[in-house]
């Protein structure tokens, strides 16, 4: 069955660092994927995504993410994080037909 | 683009109580439409989607229904509450095409007591 595996519950980084989120997807061929953020109390909001091309793909708020085949990985990264990053973090795959599987999720906190 | 509204933003319900959550979504036609539950600290729970008027697919068997009475609404219903239906409920569309993302709409807290 398809899955997605968010492997971190929550991650803290101090402000200006790097970031790294990480995700894993189980599907037999190359899925679409995605990730999404979400604001405490509020929806999701779609970052970016993935269907075929060039690995790394470039999102909204300075996010990007590369998708590595050899590892079923879409690790979602930020080279400086900013305090309003804080949030929550979802990576998702449609792996067939048109319902999305979401990962767990992964809270990011911001230290000053 | 797509804009989804999504109401009431919070909701304090009685144990029996029915339930009503409305979602219309502007912007598109003939979107499919998801009804998603968020418990807390927990990821996204599909409950219900739907490809057209009066299609609806459930996800998960349980004391809540979905109904699509026109193209852009949806309706998420309960005849009686139960304190496990606490959460934070999703309205989602995509167009035809789901490969381009869903748009979320702002959720509603659902709190039973």
């Amino acid at each position: 069955a398809q899955s997605v595996t968010q492997p971190d519950i929550h991650i803290t980084v101090s402000e200006g660092a790097s970031l790294e989120l990480r995700c894993n997807y189980s599907y037999g061929a190359t899925p679409y994927l995605f990730w999404y953020v979400q604001s405490p109390g509020q929806g999701l909001q779609l970052l970016l995504k993935y269907f075929s091309g060039d690995t790394l793909v470039q999102g909204i708020k300075g996010f990007e993410a590369e998708f590595k085949r050899s590892q079923s990985s879409f690790n979602l990264r930020k080279p400086s994080v900013h305090w309003s990053d804080a949030a929550e973090y979802f990576c998702a795959v449609i792996a067939g037909g048109f319902k999305t599987i979401f990962g767990a999720g992964t809270r990011l906190f911001v230290k000053a | 683009s797509q804009t989804i509204h999504q109401w009431p933003a919070t909701l304090v319900q009685p144990v029996g109580s029915p339930l009503s959550l409305e979602c219309t979504v502007e912007g598109t036609s003939n979107p499919n439409l998801y009804w998603y539950r968020q418990a807390a600290g927990r990821g996204l729970q599909l409950l219900f989607y739907s490809v057209g008027i009066g299609q609806i697919s459930s996800e998960v068997p349980q004391n809540l229904s979905a109904s699509r009475p026109q193209d852009r609404q949806f309706i998420l219903s309960s005849k009686k509450l139960l304190l496990s239906d606490s959460g934070f409920y999703l309205c989602a569309a995509t167009g035809t095409d789901a490969t381009y993302g869903y748009t979320f709409g702002s959720g509603t807290r659902l709190t039973v007591v």
